[in-house]
C-alpha cells in the first residue's frame, strides 16, 4: 500500500550489470523481508533483514531503520535473476506484512 | 520440512458458488497469515491467527469471507457466493510467534470465478 514505496517499477539490465532496488517506508518498522517471484510462481524469501546489512552470494540487503529504507543490491546480474522482487515490512506488534508494488527485473544477454 | 502446503493449487468456481481453500503451516509455527494477490491491488493482508486464535481479520471482506484454524496443523479460508472480483491468488504464510520472525509462504491457490 501507500506505506511502502518501492522503486524502480521496472529495470532492464544487460547480463553482468549491477542492480539497486529500493524500498521506503512511511512509518517505523518491526520486520523487513525481500521476496522474489517469477510470473505465476511462489513468493520466495530472499532476505529477512529488519536492520543492518546481510549478504548472500551476489545479493546484499541493507536496512536503515532511522532513514526508513531498505535496499537490495544484485551484483553481476544473470539472466536467471529476472523476475519480480517485492519488499515487505511489518509495522505492528504482530508480524502482518505490508508489501510494496514490486520491481520487475529483466536481465538480457 | 515440506514448507507451507496449500491445496488446491487451482480452483475454478461459478459465480455464486462456495470456495474453500486449505493451508497447512510449517510444523511448530504458531502464526498463520492469509494474503491475497491480484494484478490491480498487489499483495494485501486478509487475516491472521496465533496459536489457532483469530487475532486480526481487518483485511477480510466482511460479508462473504471467513477463516478458521480448527487445529495447529491447518487453516481454511472460505468464500461464500463467490464473485468474479474474488479471482486472485490466495497465499498462506506461517512464522514463529514474535514481531520479528520471518514469514514463509506457500505456493498459493489460484481462484478463478467465472
Amino acid at each position: 500500500g501507500q506505506q511502502v514505496q518501492q522503486s524502480p517499477t521496472s529495470l532492464v539490465l544487460q547480463e553482468g550489470e549491477n542492480a539497486e532496488l529500493q524500498c521506503n517506508f512511511s512509518t517505523s518498522l518491526n520486520s523487513m523481508q525481500w521476496f522474489y517471484q517469477r510470473p505465476g510462481g511462489s513468493l520466495v524469501s530472499v532476505f529477512y533483514n529488519p536492520s543492518g546489512t546481510k549478504q548472500s552470494g551476489r545479493l546484499t540487503s541493507t536496512t536503515v531503520i532511522k532513514e526508513r529504507r531498505s535496499s537490495l543490491h544484485i551484483s553481476s546480474s544473470q539472466i536467471t535473476d529476472s523476475g519480480t522482487y517485492l519488499c515487505a515490512m511489518g509495522m505492528s506488534n504482530y508480524n502482518v506484512l505490508y508489501f510494496g508494488s514490486g520491481t520487475k527485473l529483466t536481465v538480457e544477454p | 520440512n515440506a514448507g507451507v502446503i496449500q491445496t488446491p493449487r487451482h480452483k475454478v468456481t461459478g459465480k455464486g458458488q462456495e470456495a474453500t481453500l486449505w493451508c497447512e503451516p510449517i510444523s511448530g509455527h504458531s502464526a498463520v497469515f492469509w494474503y491475497r494477490q491480484t494484478i490491480v491491488q498487489g499483495l494485501e493482508f486478509l487475516t491472521y491467527f496465533r496459536n489457532q486464535a483469530p487475532i486480526d481479520d481487518s483485511g477480510m471482506p466482511k460479508e462473504r469471507f471467513s477463516a478458521q484454524m480448527p487445529n495447529q496443523s491447518h487453516s481454511t479460508l472460505k468464500i461464500q457466493s463467490t464473485q468474479p472480483q474474488d479471482s486472485a491468488v490466495y497465499l498462506c504464510a506461517s512464522s514463529d510467534w514474535g514481531p520479528s520472525y520471518e514469514q514463509y509462504f506457500g505456493p498459493g491457490t489460484r481462484l478463478t470465478v467465472l
